[in-house]
């Protein structure tokens, strides 16, 4: 069965410090994945998906940048946090077939920046 | 672009009722919707998929139906527990991308 992990679950930062985020997949081969950023009280908000190794696409401009440099890794990366971006980050990945497919979600990182 | 919205923004109701929420989207032309249920600092458990050629899906006491056309969709839980208390999304794909457009959500208290 197909697993989907992210690291870390919390993260407390000071605005201008760098950020990593992590989400691994098990269990699947070229998943597409997504980054979602969830803020308080607001809907999902798409930042980043990837169909592929090196392949990532930006839904919104943002301060946050995307690598996947393995089939089922996907990390979501800042050079400098800004305030706005705290929220609840959930990554996300869904089977390679094109056409009617499910996406399955990670337990999400809270991270707060101040 | 598309863009969905769900009504109501929060409910709230005695244990046993059954209840619908709605999700509605601007786009007709999707491949797929799917509903998801969200525990408060959880991430989202998918519940039901339906694809743009179905009408319906049910799983227990869940039943989620598709009107395509009229770019509607709901969820009807039957009988509701105290346990079903959680935010309900739901997020449309489009024909277009590989991509999910998720609603607000609507959050359900269910009251013993």
């Amino acid at each position: 069965s197909q697993t989907i992990h992210q690291w870390p679950a919390t993260l407390v930062q000071p605005v201008g410090s760098p950020l990593s985020l992590e989400c691994t997949v098990e269990g699947t081969s070229n998943p597409n994945l997504y980054w979602y950023r969830q803020a308080a009280g607001r809907g999902l908000q798409l930042l980043f998906y990837s169909v592929g190794i090196g392949q990532i696409s930006s839904e919104v401009p943002q301060n946050l940048s995307a690598s996947r440099p393995q089939d089922r890794q996907f990390i979501l990366s800042s050079k400098k946090l800004l305030l706005s971006d705290s929220g609840f980050y959930l990554c996300a990945w869904a089977p390679p077939l094109v056409g009617s497919y499910e996406q399955y979600f990670g337990p999400g990182t809270r991270l707060t920046v101040t | 672009k598309q863009e969905v919205t769900q009504i109501p923004a929060a409910l709230s109701v005695p244990e046993g009722e059954n209840l619908v929420l709605n999700c509605s989207f601007t786009d007709s032309a999707i491949y797929n919707l799917q509903w998801f249920r969200q525990d408060p600092g959880k991430g989202l458990t998918s519940l039901l998929l339906i694809q743009s050629s179905q009408r319906e899906q049910t799983s227990g006491r869940l039943n989620a139906s598709l009107d395509k056309s009229s770019g509607r969709s709901t969820l009807y839980i039957a009988a509701s527990q105290p346990g079903d208390s959680a935010t309900y999304l739901c997020a449309v794909r489009d024909n277009y991308g590989q991509n999910f457009v998720f609603g607000p959500g609507t959050r359900l208290s269910v009251l013993p």
